[in-house]
């Protein structure tokens, strides 16, 4: 399995539902990545998680609320949303670093995200 | 932290030309270079990378290169066809953490 997925596809959300987005992959990889997209911008990085441990929180306002259960899995719960925060949200994952050597990162399809 | 700068912002060319993307970036440490192109409503697609120990590298039609010492790389397409109609990335990651800095981006559209 070659493929990072991502659920739902879609979401609609009022600014006090609570929703989750969910993250998959069977690559073996052991960093993680969520990221927010505007439309024709490039992707904007939020939270890094490396051997299932937060590494990097962007400065993300808590009503972001990242959670990786195990090795392959990755949320996003989203809570009191504004309609700014409408966006694409894209997971990645990538091998971590090892000694100086970067690896590839590969991206999910995205959830586009739509708060009213 | 990593500074990344992507030119030109839009690009248009005709059917069977050469287009040349370039980025430029500020932090010594970055040594790992991707390019990603984006399709209209789809997810960003690795197409080529080169680390920082290599000059230049060819995929068939698609080539980059890179200058350490001026810090700046380059995407090059040759016999450009429409399906090359993208938005391309430019991303830098250094070998201090597994971040990735992205540039701002190239909407290109090839003319048939």
């Amino acid at each position: 399995d070659t493929e990072v997925t991502q659920t739902p596809k879609h979401l609609v959300m009022g600014m006090t539902n609570k929703k989750s987005l969910k993250c998959e992959q069977h690559m073996g990889h052991r960093a993680m990545y969520w990221y927010k997209q505007k439309a024709k911008k490039p992707p904007e990085l939020m939270f890094v998680y490396s051997y299932e441990k937060l590494s990097i929180n962007e400065s993300v306002p808590s009503r972001f609320s990242p959670e990786c259960p195990n090795s392959s899995l990755l949320n996003l719960h989203l809570h009191a949303l504004q309609p700014e925060d409408s966006a694409l949200y894209l997971c990645a994952s990538s091998s971590p670093r090892v000694g100086r050597i970067n690896n590839e990162q590969f991206f999910g399809p995205g959830t586009r995200l739509t708060v009213l | 932290g990593e500074n990344v700068e992507q030119h030109p912002s839009t690009l248009s060319v005709q059917e069977g030309d050469s287009a040349v993307i370039k980025c430029t970036y500020s932090d010594s440490a970055s040594n790992y270079f991707p390019w990603y192109k984006q399709e209209l409503g789809k997810r960003p697609q690795l197409i080529i990378d080169i680390r920082s120990n290599v000059g230049e590298k060819k995929d068939q039609r698609i080539a980059v290169t890179l200058n350490k010492t001026a810090k700046h790389f380059s995407l090059h397409i040759t016999e450009t066809q429409p399906e090359d109609s993208a938005v391309y990335f430019c991303a830098a990651s250094p070998n201090t953490g597994n971040q990735f800095y992205f540039g701002t981006g190239t909407s290109l559209t090839v003319i048939p």
